[in-house]
C-alpha cells in the first residue's frame, strides 16, 4: 500500500526567509503532484513532476523530484504573506485510473 | 476550457436523511472522475473513482455510494448519513493518466 508522509505539518515562518517542506513515499511512482488549498477553499493545482530529477519553479515556490530516494520537495524561496496555505504532495499509483494517495498537508503561515 | 460544477456547497442534514452531491465536468469528454472527502481540514480520502458512464469503484467501504448516469456527471449518495459522514466533499476530474487532476469547489457536509 501506497504510503506518503509530509514534513513538517505545521510551519511557521517569517517573510523574507526560506524553507523547504518535504515529501516522501514508500513505493515506486513517476508522477507526484503538489497542491495548495487556502482555508475553506479547494486545491489548486501547483505542479506535476513527471520524471526523475524534474525541477519546476513557479514564483518563490520551486518543486523537485528524486524517484530514488522517493522524496519531493517544495522550497520556498524569501516567502510572503500570499503563500500561507496549507499544501499537498500527492502520488499516483501505478494504475491506469490515475488514483493519487495525499500526504496529511503542510499548514504554511507566513508572518510579517 | 474545461470547468468542473459542484452544487451544493454547503448542506446541513440530520443524522438519517438521504444524500445527493452533484458533480458535472464541461469541455471534455471521457474524464477520469473522482470523490474525495476530506475531514477537519486535513488529508483526503479517495471515496470513489469512475474511468466510464457506469463504471464505479469503490476504495473505502462505507454507507456511501457513486453513480455517473452521464459521462460528465458524477453523483455521491447515501440512503441514511451518519454522523461521521461530516466533511468536505470535493469532486475531481483527470483527462488521463500523467496529467494532474482538477477538483470542484466542494460541498462542506454538517450531519446534526
Amino acid at each position: 500500500e501506497l504510503k506518503v508522509e509530509q514534513n513538517p505539518l505545521f510551519l511557521s515562518m517569517q517573510e523574507g526567509k526560506n524553507y523547504t517542506i518535504y515529501c516522501n513515499y514508500s513505493t515506486t511512482s513517476d508522477r507526484l503532484y503538489w497542491y495548495r488549498q487556502d482555508p475553506g477553499k479547494s486545491l489548486e493545482s501547483l505542479f506535476v513532476l513527471l520524471s526523475n530529477g524534474a525541477v519546476k519553479q513557479e514564483g518563490r515556490l520551486m518543486a523537485s523530484l528524486d524517484t530514488k530516494a522517493r522524496l519531493s520537495t517544495l522550497h520556498i524561496t524569501a516567502a510572503v504573506h500570499d503563500l500561507s496555505a496549507t499544501y499537498f504532495c500527492a502520488v499516483a499509483g501505478g494504475t491506469s485510473y490515475g488514483k493519487l494517495t495525499f500526504g496529511q498537508g503542510t499548514i504554511l503561515t507566513v508572518h510579517p | 476550457s474545461q470547468t468542473i460544477h459542484q452544487w451544493p456547497a454547503t448542506l446541513v442534514q440530520p443524522v438519517g436523511s438521504p444524500l445527493s452531491l452533484e458533480c458535472t465536468v464541461e469541455g471534455t469528454s471521457n474524464p477520469n472522475l473522482y470523490w474525495y472527502r476530506q475531514a477537519a481540514g486535513r488529508g483526503l480520502q479517495l471515496l470513489f473513482y469512475s474511468v466510464g458512464i457506469g463504471q464505479i469503484s469503490s476504495e473505502v467501504p462505507q454507507n456511501l455510494s457513486a453513480s455517473r448516469p452521464q459521462d460528465r456527471q458524477f453523483i455521491l449518495s447515501s440512503k441514511k448519513l451518519l454522523l461521521s459522514d461530516s466533511g468536505f466533499y470535493l469532486c475531481a476530474w483527470s483527462v488521463a493518466r500523467g496529467q494532474p487532476q482538477h477538483f470542484g469547489d466542494g460541498t462542506r457536509l454538517s450531519i446534526l
